[in-house]
């Protein structure tokens, strides 16, 4: 049982390239997303999706596109990188799509993305 | 505006030690609130989970209270270990959809030195 599996954990970027972060979880949950956490600040939601075909936005979607195929898959790409997307990015799946579940988020290890 | 504010920002202190952390919150409505700690170069991993009629919860070393009336939390951790040194994140749920949005605090760094 591997959790959430995060790839890269570390890439950098030449700024206007794209790029696909990739999450993947074996847990069989519903709920999963994106956050990007910057120093100095609390993580913030890009996207996130309750289940395969089925994605919003969160916060700070700008920049960021994402799809769910299969529940187990939501990748996240960058379509045109910005020195402002400069952050580690990190993927979590709940099993409740109703956040007061005693489950609570896992989170993968994170992928650091620098973009010059 | 729903906010989490966490203190103090950083701390250091002797192993053996204990340590309270602060987090004050203005989400509404709730729902949980969470406690994660952070490895530095890893994922928030959680540590307790409290709802509005829990006013505290263990998790080993770590105990957690809640007073939903003044829409405070603490997290204190006991005789402090090498491995306690992380960042720990305070994050509150609310209510108000079928998601529940979760709002981040910005974390307590803690650094326990031998």
């Amino acid at each position: 049982n591997a959790g959430v599996t995060q790839t890269p954990k570390f890439q950098v970027l030449k700024t206007g390239q794209s790029m696909t972060l990739q999450c993947a979880q074996d847990m069989n949950h519903e709920y999963m997303s994106w956050y990007r956490q910057d120093p100095g600040m609390g993580l913030r939601l890009i996207h996130y999706s309750v289940g395969a075909g089925i994605t919003d936005q969160g916060e700070v979607p700008n920049g960021y596109n994402v799809s769910r195929s299969t529940t187990e898959d939501f990748p996240l790409r960058l379509l045109s990188a910005a020195p402002s997307q400069t952050s580690v990015y990190f993927c979590a799946s709940s099993y409740s799509i109703i956040l007061s579940g005693a489950a609570g988020y896992t989170f993968g290890s994170g992928t650091r993305l620098t973009v010059v | 505006k729903n906010q989490v504010e966490q203190s103090p920002q950083s701390l250091i202190i002797l192993e053996g030690k204990n340590c309270t952390l602060q987090c004050n919150y203005t989400v509404s409505p709730f729902s949980n609130l969470r406690w994660y700690k952070q490895d530095t170069g890893r994922g928030p991993v959680s540590l307790t989970i409290m709802t509005f009629s829990e006013n505290t919860k263990s998790n080993g070393r770590y105990t957690a209270t809640l007073d939903a009336d003044t829409k405070q939390s603490s997290l204190h951790i006991t005789a402090s270990q090498l491995s306690d040194s992380a960042s720990y994140i305070c994050v509150v749920s609310d209510r108000g959809s079928t998601l529940g949005r979760l709002y981040f605090g910005r974390g307590t760094q803690l650094t326990v030195w031998p």
